[in-house]
């Protein structure tokens, strides 16, 4: 079966340090890659995804196909980027396959 | 602006009771999803659907069933709520694109959240 693997539940940094959330995923073909985000009392909103190629936020994810791999990165934490992230992969059965989630924590 | 509504931001139920919780999107979309979301287990899948009356089963569709009469509307039923049933429950819509794996290319838009306590 399809996963999406995101190794650590919680990442704490300080402001001002770089930030790398891992995922991981298992899928023969070419997926799509997305990451979203959850802000404290906000709904899950997209972040970024792999096809826009798109700097969102300071944040960026590169497709790595050998390490299936799409992980989240970010030169310098601000606080503003605490939150649940969810990494997720599409698949040939239609449904969009998520990652258990890395809580970020930028402390000040 | 897309915008997905969820009927209750909160609930609280007894065991056994029957549960609804709706969801309505504004914006056409064909496709909806009914996920719930638990610390440590991310987001599950328990149903979709691509049309009305239309419906599949997702990863964890036990104890759990959808109606789609209107294409802007989707519902969640709970036949007999269990305690094993509090959580986060998130509805979803998207755009369709050609073909059952294209559907899962384009980006999902979340309502909410409706917060299920069953007591």
């Amino acid at each position: 079966a399809q996963r999406v693997t995101q190794p650590e539940k919680l990442l704490s940094v300080f402001k001002g340090a770089p930030v790398e959330l891992k995922c991981n995923y298992s899928y023969s073909g070419s997926p799509e890659l997305f990451w979203y985000v959850q802000y404290s009392r906000q709904r899950l909103q997209l972040l970024l995804r792999h096809i826009s190629r798109e700097s969102i936020k300071g944040f960026t994810a590169d497709l790595n196909k050998g390490e299936t791999s799409f992980h989240l990165k970010k030169p310098f934490a601000q606080e503003e980027d605490s939150a649940m992230y969810y990494c997720a992969s599409s698949s040939n059965t239609g449904k969009l396959i998520f990652g258990q989630g890395t809580t970020l924590q930028v402390k000040p | 602006d897309v915008k997905v509504t969820q009927s209750s931001r909160y609930l609280v139920k007894r065991t056994g009771e029957k549960v609804f919780l709706e969801c309505v999107q504004d914006m056409d979309h064909e496709n909806m999803f009914w996920y719930r979301q638990d610390p440590g287990l991310g987001l599950r899948l328990i149903y979709f659907s691509y049309d009305v009356k239309m419906k599949e089963k997702g990863d964890i569709p036990e104890g759990y069933s959808v109606s789609r009469e209107k294409k802007e509307r989707f519902s969640l039923i709970l036949e007999s709520a269990s305690t094993n049933q509090t959580s986060m429950y998130l509805c979803a819509s998207s755009f369709p694109l050609p073909g059952l794996a294209a559907s899962s290319y384009n980006e999902q838009f979340f309502g909410p959240g409706t917060r299920l306590t069953v007591l």
